[in-house]
């Protein structure tokens, strides 16, 4: 079976800041590893995605992800944030076969101010 | 670029009715989900469905659920008979074959 724990339940951050979302992952097989956006009164957006080769994924509104296997992490980056990322984001994993539950971490509500 | 659709956005409900959520997934994708979200607390799965049948569910996914795919368009969820707590915000996912799955925007089913 696998979890998904994502360490900040909140992240405060200044416009133009730069931030890093933490998830870790416990799986005995392996995973692919996603980060989806949750906005306001929406529903969920995939921001990235690791299936299998570089560690290092770029995904939409300039975020990027790495993949430490040795650590079983997959946090989430981005150099300057702006407000309108103001959102929910949460971590996933799924066994790598097509058609499989997703495993969510209970999100980080990122807020930016300026 | 083609999204996945839910109606109704929000459904009331007494406890103890029956609700069909419903959803368009994108056309050419083969794999259906449904999750919940309530309120505060994590996406959590429920069911997927591939070639007419369920492929996975999760221990929610009693027998007080049910899917279906009554058409070539659209994915349904039943409740038979609610309860207070399936007050939930429901999201229904599809995907081709590959891994990721997209999400609609939801129902907010409020259970009194």
């Amino acid at each position: 079976a696998q979890s998904v724990t994502q360490l900040d339940s909140q992240v405060p951050v200044f416009e133009e800041a730069p931030v890093e979302l933490r998830c870790n992952y416990s799986s005995s097989v392996s995973v692919y590893l996603f980060w989806y956006v949750q906005y306001p009164n929406q529903g969920l957006q995939l921001l990235l995605k690791y299936l299998s080769g570089s560690t290092l994924v770029k995904g939409i509104n300039g975020f990027e992800a790495e993949f430490n296997k040795s650590q079983t992490s997959f946090h989430l980056r981005k150099p300057s944030v702006h407000i309108s990322d103001t959102a929910e984001y949460f971590c996933a994993v799924s066994p790598p076969q097509a058609g499989t539950a997703l495993i969510f971490g209970k999100g980080t509500t990122l807020s930016v101010s300026s | 670029e083609p999204e996945v659709t839910q109606t109704p956005s929000h459904q009331v409900t007494q406890m103890g009715q029956e609700v069909i959520l419903r959803c368009v997934p994108i056309s050419n994708h083969l794999y259906f989900y449904w999750y919940r979200q309530i309120l505060g607390q994590k996406v959590e799965f429920l069911v997927s469905f591939y070639n007419n049948e369920i492929s996975e569910k999760s221990e929610i996914f009693d027998d007080q659920f049910s899917v279906e795919r009554p058409d070539g368009s659209n994915f349904t969820l039943k409740i038979r008979s609610t309860k207070l707590e399936d007050s939930a915000m429901y999201f229904c996912a599809s995907s081709e074959r590959a891994p990721e799955q997209y999400f609609g925007p939801g129902t907010r089913l409020t259970v009194t």
